[in-house]
């Protein structure tokens, strides 16, 4: 069946540090990944997606690249700030309305 | 947009009671609403999926009889945890995917069992 393996945290960063979370899936077919976040006491949210090979998600900064050669989908940040201290998800969905299967979160803390 | 309002965020109940957990699609409708639970450190791990008129598919390993899940609507769903033990504490998030927008959660219900 579909899998996620992410990095384990905790990971403690400086502010403006480079942020790298490993992300790799075992998936039939071409799934669409994702990466959401979940901010101290709030609901996931999603953070970027991509829906094919090659394709990069992007959003406040993040990135991620799809790359089905390693089938891995690591989330970076150039700069990160305390803000973006959360857990954070990679998932994959399968073809169809089926449900998101998720790494098991790691948990980014950012000191000033 | 695609707003899924799931109440209580937290619960805290003594074994051998029920809690009910009840996720509202406030402004689309969610044929379908999969339901998660996590426990700590731990992934979100698909509980069941339900739709709205039928009755609910578990994963492998989860009681139906224990966890009861109600989808009359097309706007709500709810999860019923029975006879609720101290093992049964956990997060507990319900999910909808939405055309063309994704999917959207709810912010999820700490569940204690004392």
């Amino acid at each position: 069946g579909n899998s996620v393996t992410q990095m384990e945290g905790p990971v403690t960063l400086s502010e403006e540090a480079f942020l790298t979370i490993n992300c790799t899936y075992t998936a039939t077919g071409y799934p669409s990944l994702f990466w959401y976040v979940q901010y101290p006491g709030e609901g996931l949210q999603l953070l970027l997606k991509a829906t094919k090979a090659d394709d990069k998600g992007s959003n406040k900064g993040f990135e991620a690249t799809y790359r089905k050669e390693t089938t891995s989908f690591h989330l970076e940040k150039g700069s990160v700030q305390v803000s973006d201290s959360a857990v954070y998800f990679c998932a994959l969905r399968g073809s169809g309305n089926t449900p998101l299967v998720f790494g098991k979160g790691t948990r980014l803390s950012v000191i000033a | 947009g695609a707003v899924v309002s799931q109440h209580p965020s937290w619960v805290i109940c003594k074994s051998g009671t029920s809690v009910k957990i009840e996720c509202r699609s406030l402004d689309f409708q969610a044929t379908t609403m999969f339901w998660y639970r996590q426990f700590p450190k731990q992934s979100l791990m698909l509980m069941a999926t339900s739709n709205e008129g039928s009755k609910a598919t578990y994963e492998q390993g989860v009681e139906k009889d224990k966890f009861l899940i109600n989808h009359a609507s097309l706007t709500l769903s709810t999860l019923t945890v029975t006879s609720a033990h101290p093992e049964d504490s956990s997060f507990y998030i319900c999910s909808a995917r939405v055309t063309g927008l994704g999917y959207t959660f709810g912010s999820g219900t700490r569940l204690t069992v004392v």
